[in-house]
């Protein structure tokens, strides 16, 4: 199993920034994806999850408006995108996968600078 | 949606054994028999050690259990080992699809 995602990202304030996951070796629709992120120094934070088999997304009360999940089950690969970026996103950006929450593989991390 | 809450630090010396707590409600780690533990080493991402209150994943040594009373979730590493210094987070499933997060615990081994 692996959780594959995108680059660091170097966005300007009010930009919007789109960071992808990709997933190998298992069904990808058997698990949501989860995004969690962490600021320099910070502890992890739950953003919200999108459900493979119909794209349905649950997003944590705090970034309901500017944060958008979604999938491509062609591609086997989950999106998060952040809009309206300010200083405090700057962060390491995670997938993982799970159920109900947050499991047993995650991503590499993305770093998105905002600045 | 509080985060759950986790002392700052917790320290032992090798082959002591040291628990770290997580508090919530019934709302969310009381409620529900899906508490997590996670270990973070610095520039990484963090890894599984316990879920489902008790459970522990393949690969994760027997020294790490979990447990919970009440509202209180705890994380017990015995033996301590230099390479269980890092940070470690609990999580909860809170209801309505969501997830919460403590605010981490740093643990140093003397």
């Amino acid at each position: 199993v692996q959780l594959v995602q995108s680059g660091a990202e170097l966005k300007k304030p009010g930009a919007s920034v789109k960071v992808s996951c990709k997933a190998s070796g298992y069904i990808f629709t058997n698990y949501a994806m989860h995004w969690v992120r962490q600021a320099p120094g910070q502890g992890l934070e739950w953003m919200g999850w999108v459900n493979p088999v119909n794209g349905n997304r649950i997003l944590s009360q705090r970034f309901q408006g500017r944060v958008t999940i979604t999938r491509d089950t062609s591609a086997n690969t989950a999106y998060l995108e952040l809009s309206s970026l300010r200083s405090e996103d700057t962060a390491v950006y995670y997938c993982a996968r799970g159920k109900d929450m947050p499991s047993d593989y995650w991503g590499q991390g993305t770093l998105v600078t905002v600045s | 949606q509080s985060a759950l809450t986790q002392p700052p630090s917790a320290s032992g010396s090798p082959g002591q054994s040291v628990t770290i707590s997580c508090t919530g409600s019934s709302s969310d780690l009381g409620g529900y028999d899906y508490v997590s533990w996670f270990q973070q080493h610095p520039g990484k991402a963090p890894k599984l050690m316990i879920y489902e209150v008790t459970k522990r994943p393949s690969g994760v040594p027997d020294r790490f259990s979990g447990s919970r009373s009440g509202n209180t979730a705890s994380l017990t590493v015995s033996g301590l080992q230099a390479e269980d210094e890092a940070d470690y987070y609990c999580s909860s499933y809170a209801g309505s699809n969501i997830v919460l997060f403590g605010g981490g615990t740093k643990l140093t081994v003397l």
